[in-house]
């Protein structure tokens, strides 16, 4: 099973970019059968799934509608991790944020990150 | 989006007793032409990730217990542990994939009477 390491700053200012990476063990990015997710986690809004990125032939990204004009996630096959950027931060973007696989047949998520909690304050 | 609504918000139950949690989808999340219904639970103990206990509604990921078991259809759905052992102690998910974007109940908080 997939193992998921996430780094990234614990503490952003208002106004600026959350920047997250997660290090991908036993899977790799580029397959053909899986995707790669960002989900965070909140008291006011529960899990909340960001959105992912995959391959098939070619790379695609799909995003929530509630981040869509903020957020990039971004493959890196050369370190085999994906990143999320969510730009222009506010205090309701504090949050515990995971990534995760997307199972192959299921669709679930069956790897999750350690978490990492970033709160947004100046 | 599909709307998950879970209840209880939270229960409290003895050791050995039967715990009972239920999830109710905005839309079916039953794929008629495979006759899968896209719906999974997960565990989450506090400062971890969730964990993916059931999918398909009802089939057990490797290495749970067979006291936890998923039932339901369509858009209704129960998660029960039939006799709830103290490291059952969490807060329990249901997740819809039946479409983009993947949504979550609000979560039942189980804890021991």
């Amino acid at each position: 099973q997939a193992q998921l390491q996430q780094s990234g700053p614990g503490l952003v200012k208002p106004s600026q970019t959350l920047s997250l990476t997660c290090a991908i063990s036993g899977d790799s990015v580029s397959s053909n059968s899986t995707s790669w997710n960002w989900i965070r986690q909140s008291p006011s809004r529960g899990l909340e799934w960001l959105g992912r990125t995959y391959y098939r032939s070619k790379w695609y990204n799909d995003y929530a509608a509630s981040v869509k004009s903020r957020v990039t996630i971004t493959p890196d096959t050369s370190k085999n991790q994906f990143s999320l950027q969510l730009n222009s931060v506010t205090v309701e973007d504090t949050a515990v944020y995971y990534c995760a696989k997307r199972a192959p047949v299921a669709g679930t998520f069956d790897s999750w990150g350690q978490g990492t909690l970033v709160t947004v304050s100046s | 989006d599909i709307v998950m609504t879970q209840s209880p918000d939270s229960l409290a139950v003895s050791l050995g007793e039967r715990a009972t949690i239920n999830c109710k989808s905005s839309q079916s999340v039953l794929f008629r032409s495979s006759n899968k219904n896209y719906l999974a639970w997960y565990q989450q103990q506090p400062g971890q990730p969730p964990k993916l206990l059931i999918y398909w509604a009802s089939t057990r990921e490797s290495g749970v217990p067979d006291r936890f078991s998923g039932s339901g259809s369509g858009t209704d759905f129960t998660l029960t542990i039939s006799s709830l052992q103290a490291e059952d102690v969490a807060i329990y998910y249901c997740q819809q994939y039946y479409n983009t974007p993947p949504t979550f109940g609000g979560g039942t908080k189980v804890e021991i009477k």
